[in-house]
């Protein structure tokens, strides 16, 4: 499989505070992307970042892409009540096909 | 636009049972897939289509057999449904090397 690995399984952090969740895979990857799922509902697109990328933002959210050490990271600064969902990283490793870890659950405590 | 829309949300099967999972999307988008998703496994694909007329098998294609006769529409089938296909089912779509959009899902239940 080319599944992608995300570390931690779950993350608890207070309200404001940082959070950071990474992301490894096996192979070469056209392009890598983080998704968030709120409990019960379907999967939301957040950022995708593309194998010649180093470094991405979109509002509170930024992601690397190190594609020498197959890894990703997350980062999402400010964290807000909101931002308690489970997290996603999936790779495009052949056109079309998205192989998705495990994710990261994230809760934020006010 | 509805996005991606997938009927019904929740169904309980009885073992040997067949039924259809729709699924639709009104973004014109060339890419359609499905998944399941099982506790601790992420994601797992399951069959997905480039076009109309054209599609192939995933990562866990057993099982299940998909049809795409029109852009919109890309309906699964169970075949004869088993314990080991309770999951929770998504679509998607996606325009070519782009984000993909998920519907709400479809939570089956086979006894």
């Amino acid at each position: 499989s080319q599944q992608g690995e995300e570390d931690p399984q779950a993350l608890s952090i207070q309200e404001g505070e940082n959070a950071t969740m990474n992301c490894s895979y096996k192979t070469s990857i056209n392009n890598l992307q983080w998704y968030r799922q709120n409990s019960g509902r379907g999967l939301v697109h957040l950022i995708l970042i593309r194998s010649n990328e180093r470094e991405k933002h979109s509002g509170r959210l930024r992601v690397t892409l190190d594609t020498s050490k197959k890894s990703s990271s997350l980062l999402i600064t400010a964290s807000r009540a909101a931002d308690t969902a489970s997290y996603f990283c999936a790779t495009d490793y052949n056109d079309y096909k998205l192989s998705f870890g495990a994710g990261t659950t994230v809760t934020v405590r006010a | 636009n509805a996005g991606v829309t997938q009927t019904p949300k929740f169904q309980v099967l009885k073992t040997g049972q067949s039924m259809t999972l729709q699924c639709a999307q009104d973004m014109n988008h060339e890419y359609m897939s499905w998944y399941r998703q099982d506790p601790g496994m992420g994601l797992r694909l399951i069959h997905y289509s480039v076009g109309a007329g054209i599609t192939d098998q995933g990562e866990v294609p057993n099982g299940y057999n998909v049809s795409r006769s029109t852009t919109e529409d890309f309906p699964l089938r169970l075949l004869s449904a088993a314990p080991s296909q309770t999951s929770v089912y998504f679509c998607a779509s996606s325009p070519r090397f782009g984000e993909q959009f998920f519907g709400p899902g479809t939570r089956l239940t086979v006894l």
